[in-house]
């Protein structure tokens, strides 16, 4: 079966460090894509991950463990604008389909 | 500017009632996809066409239908046998070919609603 879990829910303080995890189990392994997603607007690409390691494009940084399973996003300089859902998505192998996770709602407060 | 063009933004549907929802991309891109995003839940697969005149259901795809006559355009039709159509769609494009690094795309959406 193909499964992605992310947490639902997760808040922060303006300027902090936030990392946020998600975990896959698919049948077959071609990339990892991390969504931001703002209410009712349309998700935005922000990384990409296919080898294991650390992407890191300014602020936002993505990490990726096939061998585990596991990726995470992390925010760091957290903003007020980073209040956001933010989509996990694999890419199963052999076909440009993604499989998305229920995404992470993350508040950021002052 | 390219990009992705759904329409309308908002949609209201009687019972028993077939609509279409538009997408329109500019991008050149060759696969094109359907997405139906419910309030917590992520999004879900409805169709996707890799090329022109071939598209194949994705993992809800009852009650929906889709044609690909051309490479810029990929409309949904929301039959009268989808019974819970009430949902926000999204439409997302991509360039296929095999080549994994790149994202997909997205439209702002259409939220239809049921009166």
């Amino acid at each position: 079966g193909q499964n992605i879990d992310q947490p639902t829910e997760m808040t922060a303080t303006e300027g902090a460090i936030v990392q946020i995890n998600c975990t896959y189990q698919t049948s077959g392994f071609n990339g990892l894509f991390w969504y931001q997603q703002h209410a009712g607007e349309a998700p935005t690409f922000l990384s990409y991950n296919v080898l294991d390691g650390l992407e890191e494009k300014g602020r936002f940084s993505s990490f990726l463990s096939r061998s585990k399973g596991y990726s995470y996003l992390l925010l760091k300089e957290l903003q007020m604008k980073d209040s956001a859902s933010y989509l996990c998505a694999v890419r199963v192998y052999n076909t440009d389909k993604l499989i998305f996770g229920t995404g992470t709602r993350l508040q950021v407060f002052p | 500017d390219g990009g992705i063009t759904q329409s309308p933004k908002y949609l209201f549907r009687k019972e028993g009632q077939n609509v279409t929802l538009s997408c329109e991309q500019n991008l050149n891109h060759d696969a094109m996809y359907w997405y139906r995003q419910d309030p917590g839940q992520g999004l879900r697969l409805i169709y996707y066409s890799q090329i022109v005149n071939d598209f194949q259901k994705g993992d809800i795809a009852e009650g929906y239908s889709v044609s690909r006559e051309k490479k810029e355009s990929f409309p949904l039709t929301v039959t009268s046998a989808q019974k819970n159509p009430t949902a926000f769609y999204l439409c997302a494009s991509s360039i296929s070919r095999g080549l994994s690094n790149q994202p997909q795309h997205f439209g702002d959406g259409t939220r239809l609603s049921i009166l």
